[in-house]
């Protein structure tokens, strides 16, 4: 139940594709669910956060969509440049207890 | 002015010997955290740290054992290091406990050989 299952493992995308990348959990206690960015070399950012209460968050280029009956949620890159090749991690949160990490998704975008 | 440091940024080691990594975050978040992300990329939870209570996820050895002087700082002590043990480790903080956001470090790299 603490299980977030991401999908694709890695993604080839070509400059100015749509990226999407999905998630799934079981816990209906999970209240908040970010996605993390990870560059090589580098520790995971913050990229962008979704609350169970709206399907829909977007910030600029970056769009969380959350289904909340189905219990997913997916992360849309529009427009994907080379400088958006990383590793992406989902993740999911039960206030008060740790967050839970999916297993990640390279991302690679040719130019 | 980096919000979560770590140091060293590689570490490698023999088997068998003890090692100190050292984590500091200059938010003024209140919780702090060690994650282990294997080759493949898996990010696990080691322990968290807030207000003095340490949460240790039951899965990880009692060679590693965190050490926290004050609120800014979380070090990884690591006893009789194995081959396993390679891996990169990341220190992550929070304004509370799995508050919204984490800021995690750079990673330090451990291999042990």
């Amino acid at each position: 139940q603490q299980q977030v299952k991401q999908s694709p493992q890695s993604l080839i995308v070509q400059k100015g594709g749509i990226s999407i990348i999905n998630c799934a959990y079981e816990n209906t206690a999970f209240d908040y669910f970010p996605w993390y960015q990870q560059f090589p070399g580098k520790g995971p950012a913050l990229l962008i956060a979704i609350r169970p209460d709206v399907s829909e968050k977007k910030e600029g280029r970056f769009t969380i969509s959350f289904n909340k009956s189905a219990k997913q949620f997916s992360l849309h890159i529009m427009d994907s440049q080379p400088g958006d090749s990383a590793t992406y991690f989902c993740a999911a949160r039960n206030y008060g207890q740790n967050f839970v990490f999916g297993p990640g998704t390279r991302l690679s975008v040719l130019p | 002015d980096t919000a979560v440091s770590q140091t060293p940024k590689y570490l490698v080691t023999q088997m068998g010997n003890d090692k100190s990594i050292k984590c500091e975050q200059n938010l003024g978040h209140d919780t702090m955290y060690w994650y282990k992300q294997d080759s493949k990329k898996f990010l696990k939870i080691m322990f968290s740290y807030n207000n003095k209570e340490l949460i240790i996820n039951e899965t990880v050895p009692n060679r590693f054992s965190p050490k926290s002087p004050d609120k800014a700082h979380l070090n990884l002590h690591i006893n009789s290091l194995e081959l396993g043990d390679s891996a990169v480790y990341f220190c992550a903080s929070s304004q509370e406990l799995s508050g919204d956001g984490y800021t995690f470090g750079s990673g330090t790299r451990l291999t042990v050989v």
